[in-house]
């Protein structure tokens, strides 16, 4: 079945620090791929999405690009700020999924000042 | 303001008791979904319904039932609540989780979460 593995957290890094947080997929078909962001206290919400292979999204000065041949969307961004610090969620939908989005495990990230 | 609506948001349970989770939706969404949230499992479907009158199991149901007798809302209950169930749930809903091309179309919308601890 398609599955989503993300690594694990918690993350810490500095203010200005480069950002990698690894997601690859399992699934038949060609999903799309997301990245949701859940800041504390809150609800998870939309941070990029592609829908194709070498799709690259962005948002928020965060990147992922949808590799296909390593079945990978690993979110990155160049310049960490504080207000950065939430959980990271990668998730994918596709055909086979029936109707369901499924999403990793999460990744939390800390950014220090 | 547009968005998903989750009521109550924090609810103290002995175990055994009942009670319903609502959700309620103000843009038009066809898909509708209950999640819980624990540390270190992420989020985990419990059911879902792609349109008014239908719900389906998603991975972790036992123990809850949902209905979606209107369009706009979906509810989760809780027959007999156990300590098993405590979590954060979150409701969210999308107008389609297939791609069909719409950018938007297969995006989840989030409400911000019902917390419930059962003793």
């Amino acid at each position: 079945g398609n599955s989503v593995t993300q690594m694990e957290g918690p993350v810490t890094l500095s203010e200005e620090a480069f950002l990698t947080i690894n997601c690859t997929y399992t699934a038949t078909g060609y999903p799309s791929l997301f990245w949701y962001v859940q800041y504390p206290g809150e609800g998870l919400q939309l941070l990029l999405k592609a829908t194709k292979a070498d799709d690259k999204g962005s948002n928020k000065g965060f990147e992922a690009t949808y590799r296909k041949e390593t079945t990978s969307f690993h979110l990155e961004k160049g310049s960490v700020q504080v207000s950065d610090s939430a959980v990271y969620f990668c998730a994918l939908a596709s055909y086979s999924s029936a109707s369901k989005i499924i999403f990793g495990s999460g990744t939390r990230l800390s950014i220090r000042p | 303001n547009a968005g998903v609506t989750q009521t109550p948001k924090f609810r103290v349970l002995k175990t055994g008791q009942s009670m319903t989770l609502l959700c309620a939706q103000d843009m038009n969404h066809e898909y509708m979904y209950w999640y819980r949230q624990d540390p270190g499992m992420g989020l985990r479907l419990i059911h879902y319904s792609v349109g008014e009158g239908t719900t389906a199991k998603g991975e972790v149901p036992d123990g809850y039932n949902v209905s979606r007798l209107k369009k706009q809302n979906f509810l989760l209950g809780l027959e007999s609540a156990a300590p098993s169930q405590t979590s954060v749930y979150f409701c969210a809903s999308s107008y389609s989780v297939l791609d069909t091309g719409d950018s938007g179309a297969n995006v989840l919308t989030f409400g911000a979460g019902s917390r419930l601890t059962v003793l």
